[in-house]
């Protein structure tokens, strides 16, 4: 058990609608990512938060968005669905903000979302 | 931007028989991360490496470090059942605060 925490964990929905994925961070950490793995691929990166800051985004598309509330609970809003969306969305969380080689870096993950758009 | 290439991209091995995946980034990097996962499940973190020319050891695992920084490898000797998963190196850039993810190697164990 990492100690983050992510729901649903699985997620059927139709094209055209808009859904929030749900993530928790483990106790202490600030920095919060999204990652979309889609079936055999490898992880992309999509956005990062840090104390409730946008700190960094990667390949998110401009249906997408998310924000760090004030209890550093995060939250991923995928909207005007395509099956093309459909993956496991992962959240991880860390320390520090940055990856500088050092033990407060190390990235936890969530055990993942389930999203199915039929 | 940066890329991060690893081979092979599937791999299977006999019970027992070593396993090596590389990892080559196309950018010097200032640190190195690898994370495992298991087949339905999420990515684990296993080790980062950060000086140039590290070894790193975790029972039969060995991981190291390029010393020109831009590359790096997971070597497992006799691997087991229990090893079978995929394994990911990831490097950070832009400023620093994002990690670029390998594709993966994935590693299946026949008993």
């Amino acid at each position: 058990d990492s100690g983050v925490t992510q729901t649903p964990k699985h997620l059927i929905t139709a094209t055209g609608q808009r859904v929030t994925l749900r993530c928790s961070p483990r106790s202490g950490d600030l920095s919060v990512y999204w990652y979309q793995q889609s079936l055999d691929q490898g992880l992309q990166f999509l956005i990062q938060y840090y104390n409730g800051e946008e700190r960094a985004k990667g390949n998110i598309l401009e249906r997408f968005s998310a924000q760090q509330f004030p209890d550093l609970h995060s939250e991923l809003n995928l909207s005007s669905l395509e099956l093309g969306d459909s993956a496991l969305y992962f959240c991880a969380s860390s320390e520090s903000a940055f990856f500088s080689g050092r033990g407060t870096d190390t990235q936890y993950f969530g055990p993942g979302t389930r999203l199915t758009v039929l | 931007g940066q890329q991060v290439m690893q081979i092979p991209q599937y791999q299977h091995v006999q019970e027992g028989e070593d396993f090596t995946t590389y990892c080559n980034s196309s950018t010097t990097l200032s640190n190195i991360q690898w994370y495992k996962q298991r087949p339905g499940g999420h990515p684990v973190f296993l080790i980062q490496l950060v000086k140039s020319g590290e070894v790193k050891k975790q029972k039969r695992l060995t991981f190291q470090f390029g010393e020109a920084k831009k590359n790096s490898s997971l070597h497992i000797t006799a691997t087991q059942t229990t090893d079978v998963g995929t394994y990911f190196c990831a490097g950070p850039w832009g400023a620093g605060n994002m990690l670029t993810f390998g594709g993966g190697t994935r590693l299946m164990v026949k008993p």
